[in-house]
């Protein structure tokens, strides 16, 4: 099934520092969201986009779709020690609702 | 805590035990859904559930078999399972599987299960 796919594998950070994770996708979408997850546990969500947004953002989250080109982008400002986990683009492509997963950015931001 | 819950956190069993999963959601949810995550590949949806009836089986073998008693309860019963079945089990649930205004599909995840099968 069609997947988002998360740029790049893994980012190694210091802390106060950006961080941008990147998703692309292939067809068509209703919303992309992100998800966040620390290791061995469930995925928290952090942020939904809908097909006709542009950005988003949520706290030190700034989230941006641009349909054209299939693409988002995850921008988390100003990083922590804290931030360290692992980030999923999410898409519900086609005439389907429910989300796909990507492979995920696992994000390292040393203190 | 995400008002998901899953039991038990850590399962090791045999090949020929049979044992259960299960996730209880507490946010009056009408979709559930099973995902296994293994290292190094992407989440994979397994079953979903939305009021109590499953919409979607991705191709999962039979030896994983779902059950949804209520739409607060979600069971993923395991017999006979090879060790490549060992993974991480997690367990969502989200308001509905459509997006509207009022609605969205946003999934609220278990913590999950660290199975392992010897």
């Amino acid at each position: 099934s069609q997947q988002g796919e998360e740029d790049p594998q893994a980012l190694s950070i210091q802390e106060g520092e950006n961080a941008t994770m990147n998703c692309s996708y292939k067809t068509s979408i209703n919303n992309l969201q992100w998800y966040r997850q620390n290791s061995g546990r469930g995925l928290v969500h952090l942020i939904l986009i809908r097909s006709n947004e542009r950005e988003k953002h949520s706290g030190r989250l700034r989230v941006t779709l641009d349909t054209s080109k299939k693409s988002s982008s995850l921008l988390i400002t100003a990083s922590r020690a804290a931030d360290t986990a692992s980030y999923f683009c999410a898409t519900a492509e086609g005439g389907s609702y429910i989300p796909t997963f990507g492979r995920g950015t696992s994000l390292i931001v040393h203190p | 805590e995400t008002g998901v819950t899953q039991t038990p956190r850590h399962l090791v069993m045999g090949m020929t035990n049979k044992k259960s999963l299960k996730c209880e959601q507490h946010l009056g949810h009408n979709a559930m859904y099973w995902y296994k995550q293994s290292a190094k590949k992407p989440l994979e949806l397994m079953f979903v559930y939305s009021l109590e009836e499953r919409v979607e089986n991705n191709s999962v073998p039979s030896r994983f078999s779902p059950e949804c008693p209520n739409s607060s309860h979600l069971f993923l019963h395991l017999h006979t399972l090879q060790p490549e079945d060992s993974a991480l089990y997690l367990c969502a649930s989200s308001q509905d599987l459509t997006d509207s205004l009022s609605s969205y599909n946003e999934q609220f995840f278990g913590p999950g299960t660290r199975l392992t099968v010897l």
